[in-house]
């Protein structure tokens, strides 16, 4: 079945760049996300990548897509106190357009000054 | 303002009373979604809807229900079914045309079984 795996935590000193990695099963997987969830507010979609590319840059953000190895990366350039949050990747089912996303358990990002 | 709202945003009830979760868009979105999140886990899919009248279990749906009588709108009910129903609360919007399937989240609902 479909699974999203994340690391739980990663820590870091601000201006520091920051890299939270994703690894996912469905290999029909359309579209890849990423989104970002402050403390007790929804998520907010910071960017996604189309399955045929293999990088997309959005200011400070470059995500990153080794789809033979599954693999999905964001990294955040620069990182700053304000980007202490929880950062979810997130795949949409390949079969059907169900609209159904499966998520990863969420990466918390510290950011120390 | 196009949006995605939900309320209230802090919920208490009493055991074996069942709770009502408002979730409304006005992004003329055709599904709309219900996740529930506890603490150091990801987004659980409880129950979602792709057209007005119609809906589909989750990974979770069990002592859940939901309607969606109107496009904006998709209530969730949390009923006394359900064993451990406190959780932060999400719902979700998105338009399956097009393929992209970006979700658009509501604020949530921190719901507090007393």
């Amino acid at each position: 079945g479909e699974d999203v795996e994340q690391s739980l935590f990663l820590s870091v000193r601000e201006g520091d760049s920051s890299v939270i990695n994703c690894t996912y099963t469905d290999s029909s997987s359309t579209y890849l996300y990423w989104y970002k969830q402050e403390p007790g507010a929804g998520l907010q979609l910071l960017t996604y990548i189309f399955s045929n590319m293999d990088m997309k840059q959005d200011q400070r953000l470059t995500v990153l897509l080794n789809k033979k190895d599954k693999h999905l990366s964001l990294r955040i350039a620069d990182t700053q106190t304000g980007d202490s949050a929880i950062y979810f990747c997130a795949e949409s089912m390949g079969s059907g357009n169900t609209g159904k996303l499966i998520f990863g358990q969420g990466t918390t990002l510290q950011v120390k000054p | 303002d196009g949006g995605i709202t939900q309320s209230p945003k802090y919920l208490f009830r009493k055991e074996g009373q069942n709770v009502t979760l408002s979730c409304e868009q006005n992004l003329n979105h055709d599904a709309m979604y219900w996740y529930r999140q506890d603490p150091g886990q990801g987004l659980r899919l409880i129950y979602y809807s792709q057209i007005v009248n119609d809906f589909q279990k989750g990974d979770i749906a069990e002592g859940y229900s939901v309607s969606r009588e109107k496009k904006e709108s998709f209530p969730l009910t949390v009923t006394s079914a359900q064993k451990n129903p406190t959780a932060f609360y999400l719902c979700a919007s998105s338009i399956l045309a097009g393929g992209g399937n970006e979700q658009f989240f509501g604020p949530g609902t921190r719901l507090t079984v007393l």
